[in-house]
């Protein structure tokens, strides 16, 4: 069965660190990789797309790699702020741009001012 | 920037009464998802269209839930009748994953 798990389910973390957010995925033979913001109530927005043949992609602040082989993902953000507090949910496309993608549980993360 | 469409945004039903959301995907793109999300989880894979077909309802609740995308456009997901367990938050997703802000339904 296919499967994505996120660890930490929550992390706390003081204004202006680093820190990363761990995804793992069941299937090496994956097709790409997102990474998700949710605020609470609110719907998905899109923050880094990696496809298989990549090994990481930056945005800003943020960098996601990916690791088929360990099937494993990381994303870190750097110098965090209290407006990147939100969920960050890791989605994984297992055959094709338009297979279903299989959400972890996400990371619930506080950045204490 | 081209948005996906999805209301209302809030909806709370009384159970066993139906209850119906709306998306419109993105103009042109063919594939959309509905996903739903109870709360602390992720989303997960109701039903996936191509243009007007189904492609995947495996994880449909067809005894209660329907969804139509009659002209391959906009689509619409039903729930007759609701159920409790049935609050949560319901996303419509268009080609590439582009997310709609969601309908979250509570039912009492």
């Amino acid at each position: 069965k296919q499967e994505v798990t996120q660890i930490p389910a929550a992390l706390s973390v003081p204004e202006g660190e680093n820190l990363v957010l761990n995804c793992s995925f069941t299937d090496s033979a994956i097709y790409n990789l997102q990474w998700f913001r949710q605020d609470p109530g609110k719907g998905l927005t899109s923050l880094l797309l990696i496809q298989s043949s990549q090994r990481e992609q930056t945005s800003g602040r943020l960098n996601a790699s990916l690791d088929k082989s360990s099937g494993r993902s990381t994303l870190y953000i750097a110098a965090s702020q209290p407006g990147d507090s939100a969920t960050y949910l890791c989605a994984v496309s297992f055959r094709n741009r338009d297979d279903k993608i299989i959400f972890g549980k996400g990371t619930r993360l506080h950045i204490l001012p | 920037e081209a948005e996906v469409a999805q209301s209302p945004r809030y909806k709370i039903t009384e159970k066993s009464q139906a209850v119906a959301f709306w998306c419109d995907p993105i103009s042109g793109h063919a594939t959309l998802y509905w996903y739903r999300q109870i709360l602390g989880q992720g989303p997960e894979l109701l039903v996936q269209f191509q243009d007007e077909s189904v492609v995947d309802d495996s994880q449909l609740p067809k005894d209660r839930f329907s969804a139509e995308r009659l002209k391959g456009v906009d689509s619409t997901l039903k729930i007759q009748p609701a159920e409790l367990g049935d609050s949560a938050m319901y996303l419509c997703a268009s080609s590439g994953y582009t997310f709609g802000s969601g309908t979250r339904l509570t039912v009492v």
